[in-house]
């Protein structure tokens, strides 16, 4: 099976910019979710979608949004972006919620 | 903040040697997992204790936790070189949210 696809590995925006970050889940997983890892607050979780529905949230302003397509696939968005947001995100799949398989991330710089 | 905490911090050891990471969570948890990164990149599983277990083991992984402290512990025996990464404890909640501690660095040194 293949792995967490995450699309793309590297992105650099300038403040005020959108981005839209992808995640292809493992086959057969319906569970999604996007965390946030810096240097400073560590690995902190964003939100979970469970067949195409936001099942969790984390404590993220809401410039910070997701989607989960019939086919599983899971998009993030990040609008009017600050430097704060630099950052490697990661997206993990899940069959259950329970065990997670990582991606190998999008580091994401903003200037 | 509901992040775990995770002490040391860093950890450096020679190989052949053990290295134990110890992590404390202040919530009620479903489960706690460890998870291992390399260099800024995806986590992997390492392995799964359900709160009604006490210990666990996988190859050279011991797991315990001990839900009246909130405490879980790894120990990793006979380390090698390539067990060098950042090691994380992660605990769900009855939401079924995940919270990640803060992480133990571990270099083993050949």
């Amino acid at each position: 099976k293949a792995g967490v696809t995450q699309t793309p590995r590297y992105l650099i925006k300038t403040r005020g910019q959108q981005v839209t970050l992808s995640c292809s889940p493992i086959s057969g997983h319906r569970s999604v979710s996007w965390y946030q890892q810096t240097p400073g607050q560590g690995l902190q979780f964003l939100f979970e979608y469970f067949s195409e529905t936001q099942r969790n949230k984390g404590n993220f302003p809401g410039r910070f949004s997701g989607r989960q397509f019939s086919n599983s696939r899971s998009e993030m968005n990040v609008s009017t972006l600050e430097l704060g947001d630099s950052a490697l995100y990661l997206c993990a799949s899940s069959p259950d919620g329970d065990i997670q398989y990582f991606g190998a991330g999008t580091r994401l710089s903003v200037l | 903040s509901q992040q775990g905490e995770e002490d040391p911090q860093a950890l450096s050891i020679q190989e052949g040697e053990n290295a134990t990471m110890n992590c404390s969570y202040k919530t009620s948890i479903n489960n706690l997992q460890w998870y291992r990164q390399n260099s800024g990149r995806g986590l992997v599983h390492l392995i799964l204790i359900r709160s009604n277990e006490r210990e666990k083991h996988s190859g050279r992984l011991r797991v315990t936790l001990d839900t009246s402290k909130k405490s879980s512990s790894l120990l990793i025996t006979a380390s090698r070189a390539a067990d060098t990464a950042s090691y994380f404890c992660a605990y769900e909640t009855g939401a079924n949210n995940l919270f990640f501690g803060t992480g133990t660095r571990l270099t083993v040194i050949p």
